[in-house]
């Protein structure tokens, strides 16, 4: 079982839709989680983090954790085709992060 | 200028060939890693640094090697190529700058090609 599993979509949605992102992982120790942005030909870049469970909120981003169900996710509100991405959760393990494989999100005008 | 640079960004070599990536920072990080990203499998860990005299092997690092040359300085080295080396390679460096929480930059990554 992978430690960190992730839908890789794509998922297409139109401009202004609600997106709703999803990972779910197997290890219970895991503390924080975050959320990366990855635009075409550019690097990962820290977008949320969230520690233990709850939400957090950032302008049109909000991000979950439900740590009884090892399920985080990251939604979207009014998405923009600049949302237009790959976006990876990841989770710290102990000075290392593990990586979710990247959903593929598109919006259109 | 950016934070985390690589070189170079793209590089097409043959079998049996070595070859070197590199990558330099100036956030002043101690943390240095290598990635590499393939689809569907997302970014898996080759080698990491948490500082000049510390290296540590990472989830795949067969095939790979590293030297931490400065704190600025970290580079991967393919001893002999193979193709499914063929890969977009990431360079990060990690920090506590935000809050209390260590957060990894990564570098614009370098697309490698080995035929």
């Amino acid at each position: 079982q992978k430690e960190v599993e992730q839908d890789p979509g794509p998922l297409s949605v139109p401009e202004g839709a609600i997106v709703s992102l999803n990972c779910t992982y197997s290890n219970s120790a895991f503390q924080y989680f975050m959320w990366y942005r990855q635009y075409s030909r550019k690097g990962p870049e820290l977008l949320m983090y969230t520690y233990s469970s709850g939400n957090k909120e950032d302008g049109r981003f909000t991000a979950q954790v439900d740590k009884s169900s090892k399920y985080i996710s990251l939604f979207i509100r009014d998405s923009q085709p600049s949302d237009s991405a790959t976006y990876l959760c990841a989770l710290d393990n102990t000075d290392k992060l593990i990586f979710g494989t990247g959903t593929r999100l598109q919006v259109f005008p | 200028d950016a934070d985390v640079t690589q070189t170079p960004r793209n590089r097409i070599t043959k079998t049996g060939k070595r070859i070197m990536l590199e990558c330099s920072q100036t956030k002043g990080h101690d943390r240095m890693y290598w990635y590499r990203q393939d689809p569907g499998l997302g970014l898996r860990l080759i080698y990491y640094s948490f500082d000049v005299k510390d290296i540590n092997k990472g989830e795949i690092s067969d095939g790979y090697s590293v030297s931490r040359q400065a704190q600025a300085k970290f580079s991967l080295s393919l001893e002999s190529a193979i193709p499914n080396q063929t890969a977009l390679y990431f360079c990060a460096t990690s920090g506590l700058d935000r809050g209390s929480q260590e957060t990894q930059y990564f570098g614009p990554g370098t697309r490698l090609l080995v035929l």
